[in-house]
């Protein structure tokens, strides 16, 4: 079965820094590159950042509103992307979902179940 | 880079058929044929429901289909059912390089 499974999210202090995994399974991990989307409680998805595969020598690109403050990395060995979170402030704060790019394909066609961050002091 | 636009709500009869806008601009809907359109129940995550403007994943429901012209694209669900109530959003690739990826407004579909 083809999943993802987010963890790591939790309550932390504006300023504070949290990493957020995510664990692939049933698919080839390395071949694909994978985004995060956050939604914020009773609001729209926004698009967090994105890396690309080895053979697209892990490319990253960010949203405005964290760029500088987060960064996606992978470890293919263990089938896993990351979201490091630094500098948090409150706006941050919301379910994350890592998800799948298609592949030949745009579109994002694997969803995790999301985990929750809060930043509240 | 501003979200794209949405209708707030859409409803309709069971059977019957609706359709949602998601009007962009030419960076992003009207540049390319990479819009793609999520279906969210309450508590869940998205679903993919079209990719690259017209495509249905492997077991979406024929109901669903979707199209573009100029910076607008739709998602039209046709013979409206019950479980098709739900949150729905577009999506498309930019030419800017922050985002690259910009989420519609979101729409929310009441089966009356």
């Amino acid at each position: 079965e083809v999943q993802l499974v987010e963890s790591g999210g939790g309550l932390v202090q504006p300023g504070g820094s949290l990493k957020l995994s995510c664990a692939a399974s049933g698919f080839t991990f390395s071949g694909s590159a994978m985004h995060w989307v956050r939604q914020a409680s009773g609001k729209g998805l926004e698009w967090v950042g994105r890396i690309r595969s080895k053979a697209n020598s892990y490319a990253t690109a960010y949203a405005a509103s964290v760029k500088g403050r987060f960064t996606i990395s992978r470890d293919d060995s263990k089938n896993t992307a990351y979201l490091q979170m630094n500098s948090l402030k409150t706006e941050d704060t919301a379910v994350y979902y890592c998800t799948r790019h298609m592949n030949y394909y745009y579109g994002m066609d694997v969803w995790g179940q999301g985990t929750t961050v809060t930043v509240s002091s | 880079q501003s979200a794209l636009t949405q209708p707030a709500s859409v409803s309709g009869s069971p059977g019957q058929s609706i359709t949602i806008s998601c009007t962009g601009t030419s960076s992003d809907v009207g540049g390319y044929n990479y819009v793609s359109w999520y279906q969210q129940h309450p508590g869940k995550a998205p679903k993919l429901m079209i990719y690259e403007v017209s495509n249905r994943p492997s077991g979406v429901s024929n109901r669903f289909s979707g199209s573009k012209s100029g910076n607008t694209a739709s998602l039209t669900i046709s013979g409206l059912q019950a479980e098709d109530e739900a949150d729905y959003y577009c999506s498309s690739y930019t030419s800017s390089s922050t985002p690259l990826y910009v989420f519609g407004t979101g729409t929310k579909v009441t089966v009356l």
